[in-house]
């Protein structure tokens, strides 16, 4: 696609289940990040990817989120036994390495989650 | 502790006049300055960057200032449009190696008035 998605645009679920997060970076883009906003916050960092390696997992807030990247492309977030204040948009962006001008990063349309 | 503060939740301008739109910053290390756009249920779209070694960069409408003994910036739009109106967000890049994540503000909300 031209774009970054991700899917679900939704997911509303109940405390204590598991829920998995997708998205699918700009072709070719080496580099993947997950950030998440919550109400009336920025963007939070959470994990960086460059292909399937994440050296950087200093945002994920608890062991009970991990992601995953396979084929240097797709990549999961999962959060385990999810609770309330993990309700949030998660958003996903891409970029290319080395960079340009600048580290631009694009970005997905996000997830909205909603743990009951 | 927040190292990219925007102060103003938002700011309300009328069209065909400046918006100006502030940031400030903690970290010295930070290599590059980026403006994003984000209009409700889209994700952020990138908008504007200037690196540490300019002070100023400009692109059509928008100009990005950056003042680096205050650690601050500005974002400039003129004139401005009512299809600005959005969620304007400044991000900072930190190089920690080839890791280029941003650390973001909390956002302004800008509405432009017809």
């Amino acid at each position: 696609g031209a774009g970054v998605s991700q899917s679900p645009s939704n997911k509303v679920t109940e405390k204590g289940k598991d829920v998995e997060l997708r998205c699918d970076p700009i072709s070719g883009h080496t580099a993947l990040y997950w950030y998440r906003q919550s109400l009336g916050q920025g963007l939070e960092f959470l994990i960086y990817f460059q292909g399937n390696s994440a050296p950087d997992k200093s945002g994920l807030p608890s062991d009970r989120f991990s992601a995953e990247r396979t084929g240097g492309s797709v990549s999961t977030l999962t959060i385990q036994r999810t609770q309330q204040e993990d309700s949030a948009v998660y958003l996903c962006a891409s970029s290319s390495l080395p960079f340009g001008v600048s580290p631009e990063q694009f970005f997905g349309p996000g997830t909205r989650l909603t743990v009951l | 502790d927040q190292q990219v503060k925007q102060n103003s939740p938002s700011l309300s301008v009328q069209e065909g006049r400046i918006s100006i739109l502030n940031c400030d910053y903690t970290n010295s290390m930070f290599d590059y300055f980026l403006w994003y756009k984000k209009y409700p249920a889209e994700g952020p779209t990138f908008l504007i960057s200037i690196s540490s070694i300019k002070d100023k960069n400009e692109d059509g409408r928008f100009t990005v200032f950056l003042n680096k003994s205050a650690k601050h910036l500005s974002l400039h739009i003129v004139p401005s449009q009512p299809g600005d109106s959005a969620v304007y967000f400044c991000a900072a890049s930190d190089k920690g190696g080839s890791n280029y994540k941003l650390t973001f503000g909390k956002g302004t909300l800008l509405t432009v008035n017809p």
